[in-house]
């Protein structure tokens, strides 16, 4: 079985400061990694995912996530945050020997940018 | 491409009564997936159809619920007898399956209100 752990249900930064979102998995094999943003009342967009290859993932927006697989973490992170960012930030894997890619998401991260 | 689209937004039912949701996927694809997300909680897994045939349900999917890819287009999620437990944001995806690990697309989901 997977889970994901994000460390931090809120976090709040001041504009043009670094964002850091935490995110630690736990699977039997390396899985496919992902991080999807929702805003209110909204559905999930996907920022970035890293599947195979480079462990450096640059997404939408600015972001980008690091693939460490001895510390099986996958945190997101942003050079200087707008306002813009804003929103529920949720981590998730899928196993890449299950051929339904299903995700298991985290609890989500709660990103509040202060002017 | 129109994207994901969920009908209604928003349903307000009484306990016991039961309510039926609708899901139109990113034409032409073949995989659809629902996932239910409770206040403050990332989304849950439900179930997955790949064209028309549901080829997996979590245990989450009681009997009270079912779930129907008729034509391998659009989807239907029912659930009978409705219970304040089951007062949540039903969220559908899809997905195009071409090897390795597809994104999937998420529609802006609807939100269940049990009184």
């Amino acid at each position: 079985a997977q889970s994901v752990t994000q460390l931090g249900s809120h976090v709040s930064v001041s504009e043009g400061a670094l964002v850091l979102l935490r995110c630690n998995y736990s699977s039997s094999v390396p899985p496919y990694l992902f991080w999807y943003v929702q805003y209110p009342n909204q559905g999930l967009q996907l920022l970035l995912k890293y599947t195979t290859g480079a462990t450096l993932v640059k997404g939408i927006n600015g972001f980008e996530a690091e693939f460490k697989k001895s510390e099986t973490s996958f945190h997101l992170t942003k050079p200087s945050a707008h306002m813009s960012d804003a929103a529920e930030y949720f981590c998730a894997v899928s196993d890449p020997n299950n051929a339904g890619n299903m995700l298991t998401f985290g609890g989500g991260t709660r990103l509040m940018v202060k002017p | 491409d129109t994207g994901v689209s969920q009908d209604p937004r928003h349903k307000i039912t009484k306990r016991g009564q039961n309510v039926t949701f609708r899901c139109d996927p990113i034409s032409e694809h073949n995989r659809l997936y629902w996932y239910r997300q409770t206040l403050g909680q990332g989304p849950e897994f439900l179930t997955y159809f790949q064209n028309e045939a549901q080829l997996e349900k979590s245990r989450l999917l009681s009997d009270r619920f079912s779930a129907e890819r008729p034509k391998g287009s659009f989807s239907t999620l029912e659930i009978q007898r409705t219970e304040q437990g089951d007062s949540a944001m039903y969220l559908c995806a899809s997905s195009l399956v071409s090897g390795g690990s597809a994104t999937q697309y998420f529609g802006p989901g609807t939100r269940l209100t049990v009184l």
